[in-house]
């Protein structure tokens, strides 16, 4: 079955400045790939996500990229704020495998002010 | 209004009980999702349902039992918990008709067994 390796497990930036979170999966036939941010007690909350179509993807401060080939994605935060810090999880899924999320560990990110 | 509803929020009881966690959802979605959350933040998939049929049952143990009563709903039924069994559950719906659709995701349930 599909593996979803996350890095790193946490990450603390300045206000203001960037964070590079990057996901490895195992399963060539993924083809979705999702992002959550989850604040504390809160539920997962999509932010961005990626087809397999498609190289990179833009939203405002938020993009995505991704490699096929080398089966790796990554979330690209630009100029964080504190209200930035959550936990952030990738996934990946494919249609044959019923569309469920395979997730990686997940990134604790804070972001000081 | 909330898309994807869950009840309870939560939930503490005694180890050897049963229990059970109820879901719905009002996005007109037709595949439904049980996930659970453990201490380290560890999200995977349990089951999964399309118009009421489990599609997706990932090797837990059958002391859990999901049930859809329709594609609107999805509970989920624990008999004799453990004190592994405590976790925070998250229902989850996506519109399966369309491919690559995101699942949306409820506050989640979080259990606690003593």
């Amino acid at each position: 079955g599909e593996n979803v390796e996350q890095h790193p497990s946490t990450l603390s930036v300045q206000e203001g400045d960037s964070a590079v979170i990057k996901c490895t999966y195992s399963d060539s036939a993924s083809n979705y790939f999702p992002w959550y941010k989850q604040e504390l007690g809160k539920r997962p909350q999509l932010i961005i996500d990626i087809r397999s179509n498609v190289g990179e993807k833009k939203d405002q401060r938020i993009a995505v990229t991704l490699n096929k080939t080398a089966k790796h994605f990554s979330l690209h935060i630009t100029e964080t704020q504190p209200e930035d810090s959550a936990v952030y999880f990738c996934a990946a899924s494919r249609k044959a495998a019923g569309n469920k999320l395979t997730f990686g560990g997940g990134t604790r990110v804070l972001v000081k002010p | 209004d909330t898309a994807v509803s869950q009840t309870p929020k939560y939930l503490v009881t005694q180890m050897g009980n049963d229990k059970s966690i109820k879901c719905e959802q009002n996005l007109g979605h037709d595949t439904m999702y049980w996930y659970k959350q453990d201490s380290k933040k560890f999200l995977k998939i349990m089951f999964s349902y399309n118009n009421k049929e489990l599609i997706i049952n990932e090797t837990v143990p059958n002391r859990f039992s999901p049930k859809s009563p329709d594609k609107a709903h999805l509970n989920l039924h624990i008999n004799s918990l453990e004190l592994g069994d405590s976790a925070v559950y998250f229902c989850a719906s996506r519109n399966g008709a369309a491919s690559n659709q995101p699942q949306h995701f409820g506050d989640g349930t979080r259990l606690s067994i003593l």
